[in-house]
């Protein structure tokens, strides 16, 4: 089993509609990144969280410790956020002492 | 600023022969990171250093693989002899670390990546 889970895998929505993408996660952690790869391939970090909710336009994320669970939300989805969604964890105390990735969700939204 | 910078952004070579991927970090970052791509693995880190001191190394494939920070402005990663299954996008990112030199827990910028192809 994958220490960092993400679902869907792919996700398709029309333009406008309120996006939800799922991240769980099984080991200890000091904090959760939401990256966001383009679909020329550069990776841009939109959040990095511990606790509670941060909001970034109309990018949201939320995060659960207890239930090891994180939540990405796009709010008025537009095709320009087509891409592949990944989150990452910090281990905090393992051997690898930093990120470990989910698979990533693909997002497509359509005009 | 720049953003990280990785050079080249695509790299052809045939098996056996050795690639070379640079890396400049953010100026003031003192962590820096090299991680591989593949629609396989998706991402996975390679390699760890902090204040150009290798930390984690434990995600390096095998000894083909070998990565130097000879200062805070730069690294690179050798592979020598390449394989075909080393085809992948090489990123490397680089963050500020506040605790110690322990764990990252702030963020970390990508840069480019490196597309290799061996043949």
């Amino acid at each position: 089993k994958n220490e960092v889970e993400q679902s869907p895998q792919n996700l398709t929505a029309q333009e406008g509609e309120f996006i939800t993408i799922n991240c769980s996660y099984s080991v200890g952690i000091s904090a959760l990144h939401w990256l966001q790869q383009h679909p020329g391939g550069g990776i841009v970090s939109l959040f990095m969280l511990s606790s509670g909710k941060k909001k970034h336009g109309r990018l949201i994320a939320t995060i659960n410790i207890q239930e090891k669970h994180s939540s990405l939300h796009i709010t008025a989805s537009h095709p320009r956020d087509s891409a592949v969604y990944i989150c990452a964890v910090t281990n905090y105390g393992g051997s690898q002492g930093n990120l470990i990735f989910g698979k990533g969700t693909k997002l497509s939204v359509k005009p | 600023d720049a953003g990280v910078i990785q050079s080249p952004r695509h790299e052809v070579t045939e098996m056996g022969q050795e690639v070379t991927l640079r890396c400049k970090p953010i100026s003031g970052h003192n962590s820096l990171f090299w991680y591989r791509q593949t629609m396989m693995r998706g991402l996975e880190l390679l390699i760890y250093f902090n204040n150009n001191v290798p930390i984690d190394d434990s995600g390096m494939p095998e000894d083909r693989f070998s990565a130097k920070m000879p200062n805070a402005s730069f690294s690179t990663l050798k592979i020598q002899p390449s394989e075909p299954r080393d085809s992948a996008v090489y990123f490397c990112a680089s963050s500020l670390e506040f605790s110690g030199g322990r764990i990252s827990t702030d963020t970390q910028y990508f840069g480019p990546g490196t597309r290799l192809t061996v043949l």
